[in-house]
């Protein structure tokens, strides 16, 4: 069963970076066909999504925070991460990873399953 | 950008309640359409795909349907269980969740 698990600081200060990690267990991301996303959730509002990684590296993002973020792979210890820079009071928020599920034929679309259980992280001087 | 609504934002229901909510899109996103239910204080879970396919192991109360900018999640008898948050996420072009429909015990 695959499962995915998120760690890092749960308090970052304003205008540093927040870096986090997912480690994956159940599951190769080397041998996987699918991409392996991060999505967010501030305090009692809504998800949105940061972006996604291949196993290759290939990565895409959410335009509206491209210019901070960063996600890596590590193949080797079947992880990727997430560098964000740059973090105000409005980066706080719960940081999920995600399997990011690539369509498959005939099938429209693509989607988010299964979910870390999340992290908060606080960004507080 | 696709802008999402749901409706309702909230609503009130009684176990055995047939709920239904609605998702629209601000474009045509065909059937690219996912549906999730998050419980308080955990991760979002996969309900629904591609409009109207049930994700595995998810019960068959759970029905999606819908296409182009007009979506609609079922549930045909409300279970304990279902109190939660409901999604909808487009895929269409990148990825955007809607604000979310909340159920409650009424």
């Amino acid at each position: 069963q695959l499962q995915l698990q998120e760690s890092g600081p749960g308090l970052v200060k304003p205008s540093e970076t927040l870096s986090l990690t997912c480690t994956v267990s159940g599951g190769s991301i080397s041998s996987s066909s699918d991409y392996w996303g991060w999505i967010r959730q501030p305090p009692g509002k809504g998800l949105e999504w940061i972006g996604s990684i291949y196993n290759s590296g290939r990565t895409y993002y959410n335009p509206s925070l491209k210019s901070r973020v960063t996600i890596s792979v590590d193949t080797s210890k079947n992880h990727f991460s997430l560098r964000l820079t740059s973090v105000t009071a409005t980066d706080t928020a719960v940081y999920y990873c995600a399997r990011h599920v690539l369509a498959v034929a005939g099938t429209p679309g693509e989607w988010f399953d299964p979910w870390g259980q999340g992290t908060l992280v606080t960004v507080s001087s | 950008d696709i802008q999402m609504t749901q409706s309702p934002s909230s609503l009130s229901a009684s176990v055995g309640d047939r709920v239904t909510i609605t998702c629209r899109t601000s474009q045509s996103i065909s059937s690219y359409l996912n549906w999730y239910q998050q419980k308080p204080g955990k991760a979002p879970k996969l309900l629904i795909y591609a409009a109207s396919s049930l994700q595995s192991g998810v019960p068959s109360r759970f029905s999606g349907s819908g296409s182009g900018t007009d979506f609609t999640l079922t549930i045909s008898s409300l279970q304990p269980e279902d109190f939660a948050t409901y999604y909808c996420q487009q895929s269409y072009s990148s990825f955007t969740f809607g604000p979310g429909t909340k159920v409650d015990i009424k």
